[in-house]
């Protein structure tokens, strides 16, 4: 079946430190893959995706690249900040109606 | 502004009661979903629909139920018989064709805490 595997948090990090997420994924056929952020008692939003094999998906600094032959779509940054503290989620899409299995998340916390 | 409204924010239920979450979306999306957070978790597929007066089943369907009268509105409703409701609740909505049509997009959450 389908399924993503996100390493366990939580993650702590200093301002300004790199930051890698890793993510991956089992799928049949060629899901889209995506990463959410989701801040304290909000809901989830769409920081990047990519819908083929080799995408970059990039966003306020965030990058992942889809990589079919590691089944893996790694969450990057290359300097956090106090506000990325957050709970991410790698996802991806699958079926017609396009419905989303998600990892378990991993908890950043960025301290200054 | 388009997007995704929940009401309430936060909904307390005794425990045999039956509750109805809201969910409104203005963006004109064809799908609507409804997914289950629980702590440390991620999100799980409760209920989904892709047209007006149609909906399927996801993967914890049991103890919920929907509806989808309006292209705009897909309430859920936590029945008595969900025996571990307490969670966090997520609604989302997302095109079914065109360039975004595999983008869902996330209403704020309604937190539920059974009594």
């Amino acid at each position: 079946g389908n399924s993503v595997t996100q390493m366990e948090g939580p993650v702590t990090l200093s301002e300004e430190a790199f930051l890698t997420i890793n993510c991956t994924y089992t799928a049949t056929g060629y899901p889209s893959l995506f990463w959410y952020v989701q801040y304290p008692g909000e809901g989830l939003q769409l920081l990047l995706k990519a819908t083929k094999a080799d995408d970059k998906g990039s966003n306020k600094g965030f990058e992942a690249t889809y990589r079919k032959e590691t089944t893996s779509f790694h969450l990057e940054k290359g300097s956090v900040q106090v506000s990325d503290s957050a709970v991410y989620f790698c996802a991806l899409s699958r079926g017609g109606a396009q419905k989303l299995v998600f990892g378990q998340g991993t908890r950043l916390t960025i301290n200054p | 502004d388009g997007g995704i409204t929940q009401s309430p924010k936060y909904l307390f239920r005794k425990e045999g009661q039956n509750v109805t979450l809201s969910c409104e979306q203005n963006l004109n999306h064809d799908a609507m979903y409804w997914y289950r957070q629980d702590p440390g978790q991620g999100l799980r597929l409760i209920y989904y629909s892709q047209i007006v007066n149609d909906f399927q089943k996801g993967d914890i369907a049991e103890g919920y139920s929907v509806s989808r009268e309006k292209k705009e509105s897909f309430p859920l409703t936590v029945t008595s018989a969900q025996k571990n409701p307490t969670a966090f609740y997520l609604c989302a909505s997302s095109e079914l064709a065109g360039r975004l049509v595999d983008t869902q997009y996330f209403g704020p959450g309604t937190r539920l805490t059974v009594l």
